[in-house]
């Protein structure tokens, strides 16, 4: 079974520009969650979708931030105009609805590494 | 609110020695999950093991095994008989799981692990 994969594995791009990220979760979990890594600091919450829906957004950190789950499927994350202090991992993750052996364990991607010059 | 604190930020041990990763939870939701990720360096989030707040045994996963003591809100990391390939960035991380076992995970900063030959 594939597990969550994420493109691209590394961008740069320059202060202003768009990077739209995308993330597919493992089929059949409608579980979708965006975190991030500034280097050095906590990995944070974004954002949790289920299905198509945002059942959270509390951790997007502004409205240059836009995140999507087309059909429940996979899911992009547009950040626009870019800033420095938006450089960092950006990791998805995805788990079942319903109770698991480990209460919904979240799968996570490979992650995006992100620099903004 | 809800605060995971890892306060090893680097640990060097020697191969096959047990090591002890240092992590302690501040939550008020009486139901919570605690977990640990391995983050090689190849980047890639790897679930190692699940605490659930009302489990009476503490887990334990090959090799893994957490210490968990809930009065004193902690929960370390054990690994028995460590392995050069140990060589990662752990993270301690919670869920407050009252309301619903899909809700976002919340990371400690990590501990680096540095397992010698």
């Amino acid at each position: 079974e594939a597990g969550v994969t994420q493109f691209p594995s590394h961008s740069v791009i320059e202060k202003g520009q768009t990077v739209t990220l995308r993330c597919d979760p493992i089929s059949g979990h409608d579980n979708l969650y965006w975190y991030r890594r500034v280097m050095g600091k906590e990995i944070k919450f974004l954002l949790h979708f289920v299905k198509e829906s945002k059942q959270d957004e509390s951790g997007m950190p502004n409205n240059r931030f836009l995140a999507e789950r087309t059909g429940g499927t996979y899911s992009t994350l547009k950040v626009q105009p870019a800033e420095l202090e938006d450089s960092g991992v950006y990791f998805c993750a995805s788990s079942q609805m319903g109770r698991g052996r480990w209460g919904n364990e979240q799968f996570f991607g490979p992650g995006t590494r992100l620099t903004v010059l | 609110a809800q605060k995971i604190t890892q306060t090893q930020p680097g640990m060097f041990v020697q191969e096959k020695e047990a090591v002890t990763l240092d992590c302690t939870y501040d939550t008020s939701d009486p139901s919570y999950g605690l977990f640990w990720y391995k983050q090689p360096s190849s980047g890639e989030m790897i679930f190692l093991i699940y605490q659930g707040s009302y489990d009476q045994q503490n887990a334990t996963e090959g090799r893994y095994s957490l210490n968990f003591q809930k009065a004193r809100k902690s929960a370390n990391l054990v690994i028995s008989a460590s392995q050069l390939g140990d060589s990662a960035m752990y993270f301690c991380a919670m869920r407050e799981e009252t309301m619903n076992r899909d809700d976002k995970i919340i990371f400690g900063k990590g501990t680096r692990l540095h397992i010698l030959p």
